[in-house]
């Protein structure tokens, strides 16, 4: 069965500090996609990113980085030089096909704080 | 409009009350779909459309839930005689067309029972 595991519940940091959440995966599935979403305190779950089971290269945008190892199953998230405005929850998430590929299957989500 | 919009953004209801809550899916946007998020947790599938067609109702907890798309737009998830266990943020998403697409959220609705 499908899972996403997102170890860390809460982390802290402090303003300009990088911080890497981690995310691993179980799927049946060879074709499957990995998504991050954010979560600001107004509720709203905004995208980040998608990728698919057959890109492994690793993806930057400005302070964002994501590292997906498939031999690991792990979709890692990395924010460098936090800033205040980082702070939410961030979630992972799995769409495969022997789900239908027709849902999100989320993680319970990492809080991040980042102090000024 | 630019986003995914849902009405009310906050509902409360007493135990037993009957609810309804809207969704407007991206403009164009072929697949609609609704999540239940309960405080602390991530958000779990309810039930997927394909314009007013709903192909997936699997996550819907009881058939006190019921949701409909009569014309492939507006989405509407009611829940009959609401319970205490209700209680929750309920997320709509639509995506462009299949359903492996990207899916876009609205602000959700923060439903209490009380």
């Amino acid at each position: 069965a499908q899972k996403v595991t997102q170890a860390q519940t809460e982390i802290s940091v402090v303003e300009k500090e990088d911080v890497t959440l981690d995310c691993v995966y179980e799927t049946r599935d060879t074709t499957y996609y990995l998504f991050w979403y954010k979560q600001p305190p107004s509720g709203e779950l905004v995208f980040l990113i998608r990728r698919n089971s057959f890109d492994e290269q690793n993806e930057i945008s400005g302070r964002y980085s994501w590292n997906f190892q498939k031999s690991t199953s792990s979709f890692n998230f990395t924010i460098t030089a936090s800033q205040v405005v980082d702070s939410a929850v961030y979630f992972c998430a799995l769409s495969d096909l022997f789900t239908g590929a027709n849902n999100l299957f989320f993680g319970t989500g990492t809080r991040l704080t980042v102090i000024p | 409009g630019a986003g995914v919009s849902q009405s009310p953004r906050y509902k409360v209801a007493k135990r037993g009350q009957d609810v309804a809550l809207r969704c407007d899916p991206i403009s164009g946007h072929v697949s609609l779909f609704w999540y239940q998020q309960a405080l602390g947790q991530g958000p779990e599938f309810l039930t997927y459309f394909q314009n007013e067609a709903q192909l997936d109702k699997s996550g819907l907890p009881s058939d006190r839930f019921f949701a409909e798309r009569p014309e492939g737009s507006v989405s509407t998830l009611k829940i009959q005689r609401t319970q205490q266990e209700d209680s929750a943020v309920y997320l709509c998403a639509s995506s462009l067309s299949v359903s492996t697409d990207t899916q876009y959220f609205g602000p959700g609705t923060r439903l209490t029972v009380l």
